[in-house]
C-alpha cells in the first residue's frame, strides 16, 4: 500500500520554465491537498480539491494551477516558474472526517 | 488569515530530558492537531484534540486543547534521539473545512544522546 506517492522528489528549475508535480494516493480518499513548506513558515496550502471534479484556492495560490485528474492523481503545474517558489511542496489526501495523509515531498529549486 | 504562533521555533536537549511545546492562536479553534516531520518525509499525525481542555496521551506524548480555545501544548517525556524532527501544531476553526487548515510554523527538535 504506497499511500500518498509524489514526482519527482527533487527538481530544478531555470526562472521562466514551467513543470508539474504529479501526486496520486491509492487509498480512495475524497479530498487532496498542495501545501508548501517553507522555512519558518509551517506549511502554507496552495489549492486543495474536495471531491473529484472540483478545486479550490488555498491561502497561496499565485502562480500555481491545479488539476484534479481523476478520483486518484492531483498534479500541480508551475506555468513560469520564479525564484520565490523555491520549496518543498508536499501533497496530502483525506477521507471525510479522518486525518490528512502527506507524501514524501518535492524538493524545488528554481534559480 | 489565521494566524498560529508556534513556540520555541528550536530546542536542543539531553536524552532523557522532558519537552514543552505550544501554540497559540488569535482566534478559536474547535480542532486542534499536533504532527511531526522526519527529515526527508513529510507530517505525520501524532494526536488530534477536539474538545477544550481535552487531554490526550500517545505513549510518551501528551497533548492539551487549552481552556479558551486559542491555545494547544504538546508534552513529550522522557526524549529519545528518534525524537529527533520538526514538530508542526494545526488548527481548524469551527465550522470550517480541512481547507481552512493552519499549520504553525514548527519546532525544531534535536536531542543529543
Amino acid at each position: 500500500n504506497a499511500g500518498v506517492t509524489q514526482t519527482p522528489k527533487f527538481q530544478v528549475l531555470k526562472t521562466g520554465q514551467s513543470m508539474t508535480l504529479q501526486c496520486a494516493q491509492d487509498m480512495n480518499h475524497n479530498s487532496m491537498y498542495w501545501y508548501r513548506q517553507d522555512p519558518g513558515m509551517g506549511l502554507r496550502l496552495i489549492y486543495y480539491s474536495a471531491s473529484e471534479g472540483t478545486t479550490d484556492k488555498g491561502e497561496v495560490p499565485n502562480g500555481y494551477n491545479v488539476s484534479r485528474l481523476n478520483k486518484r492523481e492531483f498534479s500541480l503545474r508551475l506555468e513560469s516558474a520564479a525564484p520565490s517558489q523555491t520549496s518543498v511542496y508536499f501533497c496530502a489526501s483525506r477521507l471525510a472526517n479522518e486525518k490528512l495523509f502527506f507524501g514524501s515531498g518535492t524538493q524545488l529549486s528554481v534559480l | 488569515g489565521q494566524q498560529l504562533n508556534q513556540s520555541p521555533q528550536s530546542m536542543f536537549i539531553q536524552e532523557g530530558e522532558d519537552v514543552s511545546m505550544n501554540c497559540t492562536s488569535s482566534s478559536i479553534f474547535n480542532t486542534w492537531l499536533w504532527y511531526k516531520q522526519d527529515p526527508g518525509e513529510g507530517p505525520v499525525l501524532l494526536i488530534a484534540l477536539y474538545k477544550a481542555g481535552e487531554l490526550t496521551s500517545n505513549g510518551r506524548l501528551t497533548a492539551q486543547f487549552g481552556i479558551t480555545r486559542k491555545d494547544s501544548f504538546l508534552n513529550i517525556s522522557a526524549s529519545i534521539p528518534s525524537d529527533v524532527g520538526i514538530y508542526f501544531c494545526a488548527g481548524l476553526p469551527s465550522g470550517t473545512s480541512y481547507g481552512k487548515l493552519t499549520f504553525g510554523q514548527g519546532t525544531i527538535l534535536t536531542v543529543h544522546p
